[in-house]
């Protein structure tokens, strides 16, 4: 079964827009940490901002809020007044807690940044 | 300081040889992760390492593949018998230990043809 889903394949935004990255996950798991990653075309995995599941607030990290809604399973990622660098490949990732450390990755979402 | 390093960043071999690709941690990190990415998609967890010794390899596809990381510090991942469909950029990753907040940084990735 699909853990995580990125329903959009590709987004396209005018610059200084503010964008939002869909993200729905999949686990019987009380204990889970939700990750955004960008992927430029260099092809360099960053780390953008991360969610636990007992986080009572969302995660914010500048320009990046994720809108973690844990009853709909969803953990959408916003990019508030994107910037032509904000063009790049966006994957959701969730790791399962107890002694699992690996990350399970979406599909991946391109976003496409227009002057 | 210094990221993960992986080398070479490109390797270009024919079927049924033999490959190795090399990962270089972060100093410090205790724990490190082997993923492989094909083209268009999202990262695929094959192994990771606590210490010297594999705590979870349900990832990797066949025993053609196979990776040590026997002091502890860089990793070797080895692939037998290399076949077409093994052709994708394999990712190495790195983080400080376990725990609910354990972000993983990411290497540049060894692109694999085979041709």
């Amino acid at each position: 079964a699909q853990k995580i889903t990125q329903t959009q394949p590709g987004m396209f935004v005018q610059e200084k827009e503010a964008v939002t990255l869909d993200c729905t996950y999949d686990t019987s798991d009380p204990s889970y940490g939700l990750f955004w990653y960008k992927q430029p075309s260099s092809g360099e995995m960053i780390f953008l901002i991360y969610q636990g599941s007992y986080d009572q607030q969302n995660a914010t990290e500048g320009r990046y809020s994720l809108n973690f809604q844990k009853a709909r399973k969803s953990a959408n990622l916003v990019i508030s007044a994107s910037q032509l660098g904000d063009s790049a490949m966006y994957f959701c990732a969730m790791r399962e807690g107890g002694g699992a450390q690996k990350l399970v990755f979406g599909q991946g979402t391109r976003l496409t940044i227009n002057p | 300081g210094a990221g993960v390093s992986q080398t070479p960043s490109n390797k270009v071999t024919e079927k049924g040889k033999y490959v190795e690709l090399r990962c270089d941690p972060i100093s410090g990190h205790t724990a490190l992760y082997w993923y492989r990415q094909s083209l268009g998609q999202g990262p695929e967890f094959l192994i990771y390492f606590q210490g010297t010794g594999a705590a979870d390899d349900s990832g990797l596809p066949n025993d053609r593949f196979f990776a040590v990381r026997p002091e502890g510090s860089v990793s070797t991942l080895k692939i037998q018998r290399t076949e077409r469909g093994d052709s994708a950029v394999y990712l190495c990753a790195s983080s400080k230990d376990r725990g609910p907040y354990n972000e993983q940084f990411f290497g540049p990735g060894t692109r694999l043809t085979v041709l």
